[in-house]
Formats: structure tokens, sequence, C-alpha cells
């Protein structure tokens, strides 16, 4: 089992410039999780799903859009990058007992 | 307002070294608390989940301590390993809610 995986790894854009995240996972979990780690700010949540089908807001959603088409797959999209998107970013699922399993991360840097 | 501290921001101790991070928390109704270890370059990994009536759990050489009546946990790691350095994040469950509200972490490095 795989668990959690991101894809890519890193990467850099440059202003203005588009990308999405692919996080997969192959725990059948319900909620998954997207949230940024910026250094002395800890994680914050952009936006999670809490099912195949649904997504929601989390606490910085601006900038960013997400898509469950598939309860597997959670996708965080970028339209028009800004520096300040400058992160690294960690996909997550959700057990029922509230453990989060994450992923190995995104670094992402924006020129 | 749902908020999670943690105390100290970073730590140095020198390896067989005995410490303790701390996490205070206002949250309301509370579920559960959860410590996870964030190795460098990799995201975080659950170490102990406590609950309400839970006072003290163990994890190798990792011990939890909940005080639900004062809102605080620590999380007290014995004989410290340079595998240790990480940093550990307190993160508290909100009742019958989807909401995890993540402390900023502490920074541990242990040296030889």
């Amino acid at each position: 089992n795989a668990g959690v995986t991101q894809t890519p790894k890193f990467r850099v854009l440059k202003t203005g410039q588009s990308m999405t995240l692919l996080c997969a996972q192959d725990m059948n979990h319900e909620y998954m999780y997207w949230y940024r780690q910026d250094p002395g700010m800890g994680l914050r949540l952009i936006h999670y799903s809490v099912g195949e089908g649904t997504t929601a807001k989390g606490e910085v959603p601006d900038g960013y859009n997400v898509s469950r088409l598939k309860k597997q797959n959670f996708l965080l999209g970028l339209e028009s990058a800004a520096p300040s998107q400058t992160s690294v970013y960690f996909c997550a699922t959700r057990r029922l007992n509230n453990e989060q399993f994450f992923g190995p991360g995104t670094r992402l840097t924006v020129l | 307002k749902n908020q999670v501290e943690q105390s100290p921001q970073s730590l140095i101790i020198l390896e067989g070294k005995n410490c303790t991070l701390q996490c205070n928390y206002t949250v309301s109704p509370f579920s559960n608390l959860r410590w996870y270890k964030q190795d460098t370059g990799r995201g975080p990994v659950s170490l102990t989940i406590m609950t309400f009536s839970e006072n003290t759990k163990s994890n190798g050489r990792y011990t939890a301590t909940l005080d639900a009546d004062t809102k605080q946990s620590s999380l007290h790691i014995t004989a410290s390993q340079l595998s240790d350095s990480a940093s550990y994040i307190c993160v508290v469950s909100a009742q019958a809610g989807t909401a995890l509200i993540f402390g900023k972490g502490t920074t541990l490095s242990v040296s030889s």
C-alpha cells in the first residue's frame, strides 16, 4: 500500500502560471485535505473534502481551487500563481478516529 | 476562538537527555488530542492520541499526558536520540466536527 502520494514533489512556477497538484490515496478514506505549511505559521487548511464530489473551503482558500471527482484523488489547482503561494503543500486523509495520514509534500516556488 | 498554543517554539538538547514539550488549547467541545512528529522534508506522522478520559499514554520513549480540566497536554521524550530531531505538532479535534486545530509546532534538535 502506497498510503498517500503527491505529485509533483517539486515545482518552480513563474507568476501568473497555472498548475495542478495531485493527491492520491489507497486507504479508502472519505475525508481528504490540502494544507500549506510556511515557516512559523504551522499547517493551514486550504480546502477539504468529506467525500467524492464534495469540497469545502478551509482557512486560506483564496487563489486555490479543488476537485474530488474520484474518491481516491484530490486535486489542488492554482489558476494564476503568485509569489505568496510559495510554500510546501501537504495532502492528508483522515480516519474516522480523526487520525490523519499525510503525503510527503510538494515544494512549490513561485518566482 | 479555538486555538492551540505550543511551547517552547524550539529546543536544543544533548543526546540521552529527557525533554518535555507543552501544548495548551482552548478548543471546545473537546474530542481528542494528537501529537504528530514531522521529520524535515516529510509529512507529519501520528505519535499518540489522547481522549477526554485518558491522562497518560506511552509510545516507546514518548509519553503524552493530558489534563482536560486545565486544557493542557505535554509530550515527554526519554533518553533522546539523534533521530528525535524533528518538529512536534499538537493537533486538537473539536467534537462532532471536521475541524482539526493545529499548533505551530516545537522544533527539537538533539545534538551529540
